[in-house]
């Protein structure tokens, strides 16, 4: 069965590095988003891309977030410089109709 | 501020009761509601969806939306011990994006 799959699954990083993370959409599906999960919080919502573009940013997704979809398969959320507040779990997830999201297995961020 | 509501738990249920959980959300134009179950560390994982007033059966579970409440529930029937996670609630607009619930930590007692 198809998956999104998210390298690294762990990442360990100093406050004000650049991290970026990887994610693998399923082939067909065109639509992708990035969310996040702070430890025993709820799944936010990041970005949504679509067509090469951002479709939507919440928020959370100021200046120090960039995502870029760099050849036909791979989809890369950039933290510039991370601060503390940065650690959680990352998801990146993919719809074939922008509907019934598929999560990868997430990229667990520590920043220290 | 589009809102998605559920009572966080935990819920706790004896084995092969039924599991009852809620959701309740605030963007009335919201079209496609979805319910997602989460284990510990892992990533949310899609069990069912359900676009229309009503009720939408798949194996032990039950979906049911109540538009005009603003309402969503799923129904786990003869619950199991590998059924106790956390579910989360997630709705969507055509165009916007997924909102999701906090969750709701289900624990089913052998």
């Amino acid at each position: 069965e198809p998956e999104v799959t998210q390298t690294p699954s762990h990442q360990v990083t100093q406050m004000g590095q650049e991290v970026i993370l990887r994610c693998v959409p399923i082939s067909n599906h065109l639509y992708f988003y990035w969310y996040r999960q702070i430890l025993g919080q709820k799944v936010e919502f990041l970005v949504s891309f679509y067509n090469n573009e951002i479709s939507e940013k919440s928020e959370i997704f100021d200046d120090q977030f960039s995502v870029e979809r760099p050849d036909g398969s791979n989809f890369t959320l950039k933290i510039r410089s991370t601060k503390l507040e940065d650690s959680a779990m990352y998801f990146c997830a993919s719809s074939q109709d922008d509907e019934k999201l598929f999560f990868g297995s997430g990229t667990q961020l520590s920043v220290l | 501020q589009k809102e998605v509501e559920q009572n966080s738990g935990p819920l706790s249920v004896p084995e092969g009761a039924i599991a009852s959980l809620n959701c309740t959300y605030s963007d009335r134009g919201s079209q496609s509601f979805f319910w997602y179950r989460q284990y510990s560390g892992k990533s949310p994982e899609l069990i069912m969806s359900i676009y229309s007033n009503g009720d939408k059966e798949d194996g032990r579970f039950t979906a049911q939306l109540n538009k005009a409440s603003q309402y969503v529930s799923l129904l786990i029937r003869d619950s199991q011990p590998s059924d106790s996670a956390t579910y989360l609630c997630a709705v969507y607009n055509y165009g916007q994006n997924f909102v999701f619930g906090p969750g709701t930590r289900l624990s089913v007692l052998p």
